[in-house]
């Protein structure tokens, strides 16, 4: 499979804990994102790698939010200190021309 | 700013039924413009996509035209299955070599039955 694979799928956590969330991209994409999608709604979007670099963060992406892609390859994505308005799909895209997403990790914060 | 605005649902439909659910957008310049599709328990596909005003894109029988003076790109299709039962998300980029970030719509969930 050549896809965008994401880790763990399902994560529930309590108040307060950090969890981190791991996307392998396509191989060849120099380009991947981070998205935000809860119950009923479009995906809002987080921030934005071109390989290593963070190029793009969106307002929503607060100071207990942190992504990072060490070697252009694989991110991580690791909240701090998770509230319950946290819970939500996490998505991942890559691209080189258009974006293909991961099958997302769905979050739950008790 | 950019944004997406798309029909709410859910649309519920018979089998062989003709589908439209309309999609609007509000961009500077020249966006490109993507359907994607959300099946049950599934990440986002890309279903179909147009970069420039009057291109149509297709894909499995579905279809939509890029219509700048209207900014419109609404999904079609003239026969509807069951398997296509979902939640169509519209959504542009705004070519501009910043990322290419997608903005959404809201998604509109189909129903089709038997």
């Amino acid at each position: 499979d050549t896809g965008v694979s994401q880790d763990p799928r399902h994560k529930i956590t309590k108040r307060g804990q950090n969890v981190t969330f791991r996307c392998d991209p396509i191989s060849e994409h120099n380009r991947l994102y981070w998205y935000r999608q809860t119950l009923g709604q479009g995906p809002e979007f987080l921030t934005y790698f071109q390989n290593e670099a963070q190029l793009e963060k969106s307002r929503l992406l607060s100071d207990r939010f942190s992504a990072e892609r060490p070697k252009g390859s694989f991110s991580t994505l690791e909240i701090q200190r998770t509230e319950q308005g946290d819970s939500a799909m996490y998505l991942c895209a890559s691209s080189h021309l258009d974006p293909f997403f991961g099958p997302g990790t769905r979050l739950t914060v008790l | 700013g950019n944004s997406v605005t798309q029909m709410e649902g859910p649309v519920t439909l018979s089998e062989e039924a003709f589908l439209t659910i309309n999609c609007t957008y509000t961009a500077t310049g020249y966006p490109s413009l993507f359907w994607y599709v959300q099946y049950p328990g599934e990440g986002l596909q890309l279903l179909l996509k147009a970069t420039k005003a009057d291109d149509k894109g297709s894909n499995k029988g579905f279809e939509a035209t890029y219509r700048k003076e209207t900014t419109s790109f609404h999904l079609e299709k003239g026969s509807v299955q069951v398997s296509d039962s979902a939640v169509y998300f519209c959504a542009l980029t705004p070519n501009n070599n910043a990322g290419n970030m997608l903005t959404f719509g809201g998604g509109t969930r189909l129903m089709v039955k038997p």
